[in-house]
């Protein structure tokens, strides 16, 4: 597609639920990213994948976080038995993956609200 | 060692004001250094970048110095603009093998007319 899809865009949910957010990268870009953003707050590297391996996953808060990635396609992103401390807004970014300019295009996230 | 460390967090100035953000690394194998754009709602967006073997890089009102020797670079907004409000972001990775994008904090910047 012409840019990265995040779906849903909003996401209100109750403590101790399941959600699953997902990721449309940019047709060919090899590499994808989650990050968190929280509220007035800075990027928040969660994972990284290059392919469908995940050669990065050191920035997964919790055993409750887990993401997987289908080929070089669609990434979910999900989190188990939800807190309030995961409410923000979780970006998905997606970049050609090879040597030089590693430019990320971002989605416009998926606000995500834990009641 | 992968830490990018940005200032200031907030900034205000008035319209025609030149604002500069400032950011520290300290990872030597950096070697790509790109700003990102976010306004409210939306993701960053690629604002301008620059590699170490240039001291200056502008785009329009835009420009990016780096100080190789003391690890840091800054951007710089040239009659900033109402329009320039959001929160700027710089970042740091390298070339080669896994390119893992590691960010500031993010400036929030508001240029009031």
């Amino acid at each position: 597609g012409a840019g990265v899809s995040q779906s849903p865009s909003n996401k209100v949910t109750e403590k101790g639920k399941d959600v699953e957010l997902r990721c449309d990268p940019i047709s060919g870009h090899t590499a994808l990213y989650w990050y968190r953003q929280r509220l007035g707050q800075g990027l928040e590297f969660l994972i990284y994948f290059q392919g469908n391996s995940a050669p990065d996953k050191s920035g997964l808060p919790s055993d409750r976080f887990s993401a997987e990635r289908t080929g070089e396609s669609v990434s979910t992103l999900t989190i188990q038995r939800t807190q309030q401390e995961d409410s923000a807004v979780y970006l998905c970014a997606s970049s050609l993956g090879h040597s030089g300019a590693n430019v990320l295009t971002f989605g416009a996230g998926s606000r995500l609200t834990v009641l | 060692q992968q830490q990018v460390k940005q200032s200031p967090q907030s900034l205000i100035v008035q319209k025609g004001g030149i604002p500069i953000i400032n950011c520290a690394y300290e990872n030597t194998a950096f070697d790509y250094f790109p700003w990102y754009q976010q306004f409210p709602g939306k993701g960053p967006a690629l604002l301008i970048a620059i590699r170490p073997d240039v001291s200056e890089k502008k785009e329009g009102r835009f420009t990016i110095s780096f100080n190789k020797s003391a690890k840091q670079f800054s951007l710089h907004i040239m009659d900033s603009q109402p329009g320039d409000s959001a929160t700027y972001f710089c970042a740091a990775s390298n070339s080669g093998g896994y390119q893992k994008v590691t960010f500031g904090t993010g400036t929030k910047l508001q240029v009031i007319p």
